[in-house]
């Protein structure tokens, strides 16, 4: 059973730093990672799509990265700003049932003015 | 286009009752899901949807019920609700024709107690 983890639970940063996130997944047999961002009582947006073939993504100031062989992918969000606060979820799907896509429990950004 | 729509927004059970939640999309995907959220959970798959006529259980599908007539209407059924069904519900959609065509987009969530 795939088990995806985001550590840390939280990040407090000041305004401009660039920053990563992380998220480890226990199966490398994935069919894609998704990164989504979540604001309190809100639904999830997608941020970033990263296929099983790709190594990155990249939009705007963000960039996700995917190495299957040791089950990790990072965001990197660059030059912070206080709108980047937010929860952000890592989750993945298997390749053999892409029908059931696994959360991680998502890091709790502050960006602080 | 309005995405996926959930409705009702917030909602508060007594404890066998039951209820449907329902979920709405008007892009024309072929996949639709719904998750539920737990505090330091994260999100896990209840059932979800391949396309009309078609549905299958996902990772918590106990005490849940689905059914989709409609490419447009993925409504989630309680059957007899219990305190351990307090959460917040999401339903989300996709193409589904493909790891490139995967985006899968949320709607607001429903926010259910069960006393």
């Amino acid at each position: 059973k795939q088990e995806v983890t985001q550590i840390p639970a939280a990040l407090s940063v000041p305004e401009g730093e660039n920053l990563v996130l992380n998220c480890s997944f226990t199966d490398s047999a994935i069919y894609n990672l998704q990164w989504f961002r979540q604001d309190p009582g809100k639904g999830l947006t997608s941020l970033l799509l990263i296929q099983s073939s790709q190594r990155e993504q990249t939009s705007g100031r963000l960039n996700a990265s995917l190495d299957k062989s040791s089950g990790r992918s990072t965001l990197y969000i660059a030059a912070s700003q206080p709108g980047d606060s937010a929860t952000y979820l890592c989750a993945v799907k298997d390749s053999d049932n892409n029908n059931d896509m696994r959360f991680g429990a998502g890091t709790r950004l502050t960006v602080k003015p | 286009n309005a995405g996926v729509t959930q409705t009702p927004k917030f909602q508060v059970l007594k404890t066998g009752q039951s209820m449907t939640l329902q979920c709405a999309q008007d892009m024309n995907h072929e996949y639709m899901s719904w998750y539920r959220q737990d505090p330091g959970m994260g999100l896990r798959l209840i059932h979800y949807s391949v396309g009309a006529g078609i549905t299958d259980q996902g990772e918590v599908p106990n005490g849940y019920n689905v059914s989709r007539s409609t490419t447009e209407d993925f409504p989630l059924r309680l059957l007899s609700a219990a305190p351990s069904q307090t959460s917040v519900y999401f339903c989300a959609s996709s193409y589904g024709r493909g790891p490139s065509t995967d985006t899968q987009y949320f709607g607001p969530g429903t926010r259910l107690t069960v006393l």
